[in-house]
Parts: structure tokens; sequence; C-alpha cells
């Protein structure tokens, strides 16, 4: 069965330093991976979606993520975290069809 | 702008009482989604629509339902058959399958007691 596994539920980090929170799925078949953002009682955004092509994805806010299928992860990185950087950011796959599956999540705290 | 509303933001009910949380989009999506958030659980599907007229389970669609009769609208009851209702409920809707991310509302926090 598909699963997306979130390797931390809470990340602290100091402001401008770099971030990388973890994100391991499970699945048998090409899967189409995304990162979500998630500020305090609002909804999801889209931070940066893999579909197929490069690698290495880059999204909005200075994120980026690189798919490795070997390892089958899709790690979120940040070279320089900002204090607004603050919030919960979700892992999520899908393999073609209409059901998504989302991580746990990870809470990012940038501390000044 | 396009995009999904929910209403309302929050929502306060006694036990035993059904309830109906709105959600409407304008992105011209066919399918819809409810999703509930749960500290620490990630998001879980309730209730998933393709389709007017149509809609499937999800994996935790017990004491909830639905209904799909018009493509932007999507309201999901909250019955007094579920268990722990208390939670925040996401609605998403998307143009397609898989390739498509999912377009989320702001929520619902509903609290019964």
């Amino acid at each position: 069965a598909q699963s997306v596994t979130q390797l931390d539920s809470q990340v602290p980090v100091f402001e401008e330093a770099p971030v990388e929170l973890r994100c391991n799925y499970s699945s048998s078949v090409s899967v189409y991976l995304f990162w979500y953002v998630q500020y305090p009682n609002q909804g999801l955004q889209l931070l940066l979606k893999y579909l197929s092509g490069s690698t290495l994805v880059k999204g909005i806010n200075g994120f980026e993520a690189e798919f490795n299928k070997s390892q089958t992860s899709f790690h979120l990185r940040k070279p320089s975290v900002h204090i607004s950087d603050t919030a919960e950011y979700f892992c999520a796959a899908n393999t073609g069809g209409f059901k998504t599956i989302f991580g746990a999540g990870t809470r990012l705290f940038v501390k000044a | 702008d396009g995009g999904i509303t929910q209403s309302p933001k929050y929502l306060f009910r006694k036990e035993g009482q059904n309830v109906t949380l709105s959600c409407e989009q304008n992105l011209n999506h066919d399918a819809m989604y409810w999703y509930r958030q749960d500290p620490g659980q990630g998001l879980r599907l309730i209730y998933y629509s393709q389709i007017v007229n149509d809609f499937q389970k999800g994996d935790i669609a017990e004491g909830y339902s639905v209904s799909r009769e018009k493509k932007e609208s999507f309201p999901l009851t909250v019955t007094s058959a579920q268990k722990n209702p208390t939670a925040f409920y996401l609605c998403a809707s998307r143009p397609g399958q898989g390739r498509s991310p999912l377009h989320f509302g702001n929520g619902t926090r509903l609290t019964v007691t």
C-alpha cells in the first residue's frame, strides 16, 4: 500500500540557517510528489511538485526539493530560512488516481 | 479570484446534533474532497467526488455524509454517529486526477461538546 513518512515531527532552526525536511514514500509504481505548507488555522498551499523530468524541483518562497527514486525520498530544503517560514509542512504522494496520501506533517519553528 | 470557500470558519455544536459544513468552489474543477485534520495525524480522506451526482467513501467515512448536486458545491454533514467529531475540516478540489495538485479552502474548525 502507498504511504508517506515524514521523518521529523518538529524541526527547530535559527533564522538564516539552512533547513531540510525529510520525506520518504513507498510506492511500487510511478508517483507524483508534492509539498504543501500550512499556516495556523488556514488551508494548505502548494509549495512545489514533482511530476517527471528533472529531479530537482524549485518552488515558491525559495524552497526546493530533490526526488531520489533509489532512496524513495523527496526531501524539502531551503538554504536560509526566515521567521515567516514558521509553519507546518506536508509531503504528499499520488500514483495517478483520485486519492492523494499525506504524511503526518513537520512543524518548522524558526527562531530569531 | 478563483478559489474554494468554506463556511463557517468556526462551528460549535452540542453532542447528538448533526451539522453541515459548506464548501463552494469557482475553479470549475471536477473533483472535490473532504479531509479531516487532527494534530500529528496529517490529513485523512473522508469522502471524494469525481463528478456531479457521484461520490466515494474515503478512509474514514463512518459518521459522515456528503452530496454533490452541483459541480461547485460539496457539503459535508457530520452526523451524531461520528464518535469524535471535533476536528479541523478541509475541503479541496482539482481539475482531474493525480498530476494536478489539490487546491484547499481555509478550513472549518468544528467543536462538539
